[in-house]
């Protein structure tokens, strides 16, 4: 039962372009949703997040966007550097401080 | 001076052996928890402690037992480990009140054979 969904396995975009990962979600009781980012051989770290309450969050070149009605949410990333290449796995969570439920990720490969 | 630490890295073993791998943070956070990442990529909760106590157990066989001698600590003993036991299990922490902002270790390897 995914409750959490980012279809793609994987995503190459040239340096200097804009990423764009997708996540959808089942879960209408979910209000927090989460990026984090992994690279091979650590753990995944916090990147950003946004509450159900907005529909945009940015952080420099990390922008997420929610639309509630659709259950979707995407990550964009501009410009892409190599140093992005990653995992990066979508989360959510239901209620303040309940736990995460994350996808299975999607691997950016961000070609020089 | 790792944030949240575990060992050992990689683990490879028997089936029907008991393993134990240990986690350790040194941020302060009152909250720690293990992850399951199985072949299929999901990344799976399996238990939560706060200041020692469990809050989250998730749907896990009774092979699996954690352990928190202090909130610093959270160890994860497996028995009679099976094939489907082998996976990458994350260890995070976090502060109670900001659960979705969670600090991972760099994992365990856990191979069964």
């Amino acid at each position: 039962d995914q409750q959490v969904k980012q279809n793609s396995p994987s995503l190459s975009v040239q340096e200097g372009r804009i990423s764009i990962l997708n996540c959808d979600y089942t879960n209408s009781m979910f209000d927090y949703f989460l990026w984090y980012k992994k690279y091979p051989a650590e753990g995944p770290t916090f990147l950003i997040s946004i509450s159900s309450i907005k529909d945009k969050n940015e952080d420099g070149r990390f922008t997420v966007f929610l639309n509630k009605s659709a259950k979707h949410l995407s990550l964009h990333i501009v410009p892409s550097q190599p140093g992005d290449s990653a995992v990066y796995f979508c989360a959510a969570s239901a209620g303040a401080n309940s736990k995460l439920t994350f996808g299975k990720g999607i691997t950016l490969s961000v070609r020089p | 001076d790792t944030a949240v630490s575990q060992t050992p890295k990689y683990l490879v073993t028997q089936m029907g052996n008991d393993k134990s791998i240990k986690c350790e943070q040194n941020l302060g956070h009152d909250t720690m928890y293990w992850y399951k990442q199985d072949s299929k990529k999901f990344l799976k909760i399996m238990f939560s402690y706060n200041n020692k106590e469990l809050i989250i157990n998730e749907t896990v066989p009774n092979r699996f037992s954690p352990k928190s001698p202090d909130k610093a600590h959270l160890n994860l003993h497996i028995n009679s480990l099976e094939l489907g036991d082998s996976a990458v299990y994350f260890c995070a922490s976090s502060q109670a009140d900001r659960v979705e902002t969670q600090y991972f270790g760099p994992g365990t390897r856990l191979l069964v054979l």
